[in-house]
């Protein structure tokens, strides 16, 4: 099982529909955990990280759940400049870096 | 410009040439990295620096590369005898000790081997 996997899409979606994506980690034992937005030819950026608790912020709300190892994002009324690829990251403990680890991303393309 | 900076954005080289790239993390941060990401695929970690230590090194990081941060605070990235493969972006990332707040990436140098 890969350290973390994503389902790489893409997805289409009409804008101000709502999207969700999963993402699965394999190592039970990490405690972070992130999702990047990447845009075509440019670097990650975080978006947000994700607590045990789930979290929001504004349209984006994201989850974990330890049981399952997954963690997900829904994004509420999409807008066209949320198309994008989503790289969901985890830490891999023990690592000297913290170990965080990206997945390959699942790419979202919201249509007029 | 308080973010990460990487030079040269683009670099183009005939295999078997030397490459080096540079990175200058954000100031307070004292931890580094250095990723590649080939098209289609999520970063890939390559190494990591606490201040001037460098830490970690993955698999990935062939005897043909090597990284510095001599003063903990800029780091160099070199690749020697490049090959076809190694045509990627290289993402330089910093962050503080605590890494709960996720890593800030410079814009990456694009290398294509020619």
């Amino acid at each position: 099982r890969k350290e973390v996997e994503q389902d790489p899409g893409p997805f289409n979606v009409p804008e101000g529909a709502t999207v969700a994506f999963n993402c699965t980690y394999s190592n039970s034992a990490s405690q972070s955990f992130f999702w990047y937005r990447q845009d075509c030819r440019k670097e990650p950026k975080l978006l947000m990280s994700v607590y045990s608790s789930g979290n929001e912020d504004g349209r984006f709300t994201a989850q974990l759940n330890r049981a399952s190892q997954y963690i997900s994002l829904l994004i509420r009324d999409s807008k066209l400049s949320d198309s994008a690829t989503y790289l969901c990251v985890v830490n891999r403990p023990g690592g000297g870096a913290d170990g965080l680890t990206f997945g390959k991303g699942t790419h979202l393309i919201i249509q007029p | 410009d308080t973010g990460v900076s990487q030079d040269p954005r683009h670099k183009i080289t005939k295999r078997g040439q030397n490459v080096t790239f540079r990175c200058d993390p954000i100031s307070e941060h004292n931890r580094l990295y250095w990723y590649r990401q080939t098209l289609g695929q999520g970063p890939e970690f390559l190494t990591y620096f606490q201040n001037e230590a460098q830490l970690e090194k993955s698999r990935l990081l062939s005897d043909r590369f090597s990284a510095e941060r001599p003063k903990g605070s800029f780091s160099t990235l070199e690749i020697q005898r490049t090959e076809q493969g190694d045509s990627a972006m290289y993402l330089c990332a910093s962050s503080k000790a605590v890494v709960n707040y996720g890593y800030t990436f410079g814009s990456g140098t694009r290398l294509t081997v020619v």
